[in-house]
């Protein structure tokens, strides 16, 4: 699996998007990008994923750089609900050992009011 | 659907007990794994399995055991306690057979283990 870098934390004011950058400089051509959130301690959750176009669900906002080699997560209208730690992770669709979720260290995201 | 449902919540084991972690899920997932989480840290994964009757080992399976007698269920056994197994504990589960795009992965709220 890719290894990916992102800053240890990030603050955004209340209603204001909410800029998430991750580096994945060797990341392989079937990787996917996926993130997750953990809201104080409690187990992790799914936001979203893609491969190498732009994605966007009820959640967050994925933008792919055209290298693939960067990421931005964008919550685009950050609630004190969102402060959370927030991973980055590249994993393959299918196969082998890819079901398998390596998670770094994350980047704390503090909503401020 | 209850997704996925680990017991205890919370944990107090002397050193050298022995006990259970339990997991559950009802999605009828495939994959099932076990992760721990350190005071400020990541998740690292323990043990996972790719379906009933098959387990393995993830980064730190030292000091533990798993089995995948069901696709319900996937316990996790601690077999001598130590201070250093002192954690939170997560279990996830997710689907995918084979040639399909895998999905996402649902973690119970853990079980947080102190061993004193």
């Amino acid at each position: 699996d890719a290894k990916t870098t992102q800053p240890t934390s990030m603050d955004c004011a209340e209603g204001r998007a909410a800029n998430l950058p991750c580096n994945h400089s060797t990341i392989s051509g079937n990787e996917y990008v996926y993130w997750y959130r953990q809201i104080h301690s409690q187990g992790p959750q799914y936001i979203i994923h893609g491969l190498k176009n732009n994605e966007t669900n009820e959640m967050a906002s994925l933008i792919i750089t055209e290298d693939r080699k960067s990421s931005t997560l964008i919550l685009p209208h950050a609630t004190l609900r969102d402060t959370a730690v927030y991973y980055c992770i590249v994993r393959a669709p299918r196969g082998g050992s890819s079901y398998k979720l390596i998670f770094g260290s994350g980047t704390r995201l503090l909503v401020r009011p | 659907n209850a997704g996925v449902t680990q017991t205890p919540k919370f944990q107090v084991l002397k050193t050298g007990q022995s006990m259970t972690l339990q997991c559950a899920q009802d999605m009828n997932h495939e994959y099932m794994s076990w992760y721990r989480q350190d005071p400020g840290m990541g998740l690292r994964l323990i043990h996972y399995s790719v379906g009933a009757g098959i387990t393995d080992q993830g980064e730190v399976p030292n000091g533990y055991n798993v089995s995948r007698s069901t696709t319900e269920d996937f316990p996790l056994r601690l077999l001598s306690a130590a201070p250093s197994q002192t954690s939170v504990y997560f279990c996830a589960s997710s689907y995918s057979t084979t040639g399909s795009m895998n999905t996402e992965a649902f973690f119970g709220q853990g079980t947080r283990l102190t061993v004193v």
